[in-house]
C-alpha cells in the first residue's frame, strides 16, 4: 500500500497564476518533508523541505505547507511560469531514507 | 565541477546477461543511494551505503547487487535474476543519511533489454 500518494497525476495552469501541488501521507513519524522537481531524462532536483515542527517554509516563488494533522503535504509555486513545467514529486523522510510518491505532471502554459 | 556521474545514460541488455551501472561522485557524501524509475511510478530504493564497505537492501534489492569499495564509487549490478530490469536507474548521494539533508542525483541510466 503506498505510504504517500500523489493523487493527481497531472497539473496545468495557465502562466502567472498559482500552481498547487498535493501530496497525502499515510504515517505519522515522518518527520520531513521534500520537494523534487524533475525534467524528462534527468534526475530529480530538490526544491524545497519542511521539517514537521514547522508548517510553513517560503524560498521565492516556491512555499511548501505541511499539515500535520490532516497528514497533507501542497507546494505553491507563485506565480507560475512555462519553465516550471516538470514532474514534481513528494518525498517523505524518516531515518534517512525517502519515501517517494509518484509525481505530478505540471504543465505551465504561456 | 562537483557532482554526481551516472554512465552509461543508456545501456542495452540481452537476456540472461548481468549488467553493471557505474555512479560516481565527488562531493565527498558519505551516503549513496540506488532507485529504480518506472514510467508513472515514483522512485523505489534498491539499495543504499551510508559508509565505504557497508551497505544495505531496500525496498527493491532482489535480482540487484551493489559494491561500496570507495567512497567516490557505488555501482549497481543488474543480475539476471532481475526478471524485469527495464527501467531508469537514479543514483543520489547525500552528506549523510541524517534527517533534514536532501538527496542529490544524477542524470540516470535507462536500462533497456534487447
Amino acid at each position: 500500500d503506498q505510504q504517500v500518494k500523489q493523487n493527481s497525476p497531472s497539473l496545468s495552469v495557465q502562466e502567472g497564476r498559482i500552481s498547487i501541488l498535493n501530496c497525502d501521507y499515510t504515517n505519522s513519524m515522518f518527520d520531513y518533508f521534500l520537494w523534487y522537481k524533475k525534467y524528462p531524462a534527468e534526475g530529480p532536483t530538490f526544491l524545497i523541505s519542511i521539517s514537521s515542527i514547522k508548517d510553513k517554509n517560503e524560498d521565492g516563488r516556491f512555499t511548501v505547507f505541511l499539515n500535520k494533522s490532516a497528514k497533507h503535504l501542497s507546494l505553491h509555486i507563485v506565480p507560475s511560469q512555462p519553465g516550471d513545467s516538470a514532474v514534481y514529486f513528494c518525498a517523505v523522510g524518516s531515518q534517512g531514507n525517502l519515501i517517494f510518491g509518484k509525481g505530478t505532471k505540471l504543465s505551465v502554459k504561456p | 565541477d562537483g557532482g554526481i556521474t551516472q554512465s552509461p545514460k543508456y545501456l542495452f541488455r540481452k537476456e540472461g546477461q548481468n549488467v553493471t551501472l557505474s555512479c560516481e561522485q565527488n562531493l565527498n557524501h558519505d551516503a549513496m543511494y540506488w532507485y529504480r524509475q518506472d514510467p508513472g511510478q515514483g522512485l523505489r530504493l534498491i539499495y543504499y551505503s551510508q559508509i565505504v564497505n557497508d551497505f544495505q537492501k531496500g525496498d527493491i534489492a532482489e535480482g540487484y547487487s551493489v559494491s561500496r569499495e570507495k567512497k567516490e564509487s557505488f555501482p549497481l549490478t543488474v543480475t539476471s535474476a532481475q526478471k524485469n530490469p527495464t527501467a531508469f536507474y537514479l543514483c543520489a548521494t547525500s552528506p549523510r543519511t541524517a534527517k533534514s539533508l536532501p538527496q542529490h542525483f544524477g542524470d540516470g541510466t535507462r536500462l533497456s533489454i534487447l
